[in-house]
């Protein structure tokens, strides 16, 4: 079955340390990447996306064929990065875009 | 408009009941979607449009959730004789056909009592 994980429901780091956020899919082709970003009441909305090969506010995410990951990157956490981020990797065939569970980023000073 | 807008941004029901969200989405957007936001459960995508092709209704999770979108802009989901577990938030979002960069609205907290 196509499906996507996140398998940290919490991640908590200090301020200034690297952070590292997984995702894994197992869908068949090449599906496409992004990830969005909630942070306290505000609306979901897109940080970035494999294909642009960006980086937004810091982040970046490399895709792995190979291990089937997307895994999101910062190098220095900030106290605005606390958030609830999802990973939604694109379905072959699918025309709808499905999300994983996310994972809720606590950032302390 | 601003962007996505749905409403009532709150809504309180006795189970049973009958409610109706509404989305407005943004204005050309010609493919809308509706997804759920419950606790622990993540994002649960319910239905899509996409202009005037037939909706992907694989994520509704029971006959008593429809939508509809008239005139290819405003939808309206609607959830008949609602029950416990139907509490949760319902996001709608709009994009171009064909881009996933999905925009959202602030949602509707629905909590059925």
């Amino acid at each position: 079955a196509q499906r996507v994980t996140q398998p940290e429901k919490l991640l908590s780091v200090f301020k200034g340390a690297p952070v590292e956020l997984k995702c894994n899919y197992s869908y068949s082709g090449s599906p496409e990447l992004f990830w969005y970003v909630q942070y306290s009441r505000q609306r979901l909305q897109l940080l970035l996306r494999h294909i642009s090969r960006e980086s937004i506010k810091g982040f970046t995410a490399d895709l792995n064929k190979g291990e089937t990951s997307f895994h999101l990157k910062k190098p220095f956490a900030q106290e605005e990065d606390s958030a609830m981020y999802y990973c939604a990797p694109s379905r072959t065939g699918r025309r709808a875009l499905t999300f994983g569970s996310g994972t809720r980023l606590q950032v302390q000073p | 408009g601003a962007g996505v807008s749905q409403s009532p941004s709150n809504k309180v029901t006795e189970k049973g009941k009958d409610v109706e969200l509404r989305c407005d989405p943004i204005s050309g957007h010609t493919a809308l979607y509706w997804y759920r936001q419950s606790l622990g459960q993540g994002l649960e995508f319910l239905i899509y449009f996409q202009g005037n092709s037939a909706p992907d209704k694989s994520g509704l999770p029971s006959d008593r959730f429809s939508a509809e979108r008239t005139g290819g802009s405003v939808s309206t989901l609607t959830i008949q004789r609602t029950q416990q577990e139907d509490s949760a938030v319902y996001l709608c979002a709009s994009t171009f056909r064909g881009d996933r960069g999905l925009l959202f609205g602030q949602g509707t907290r629905l909590t059925v009592v």
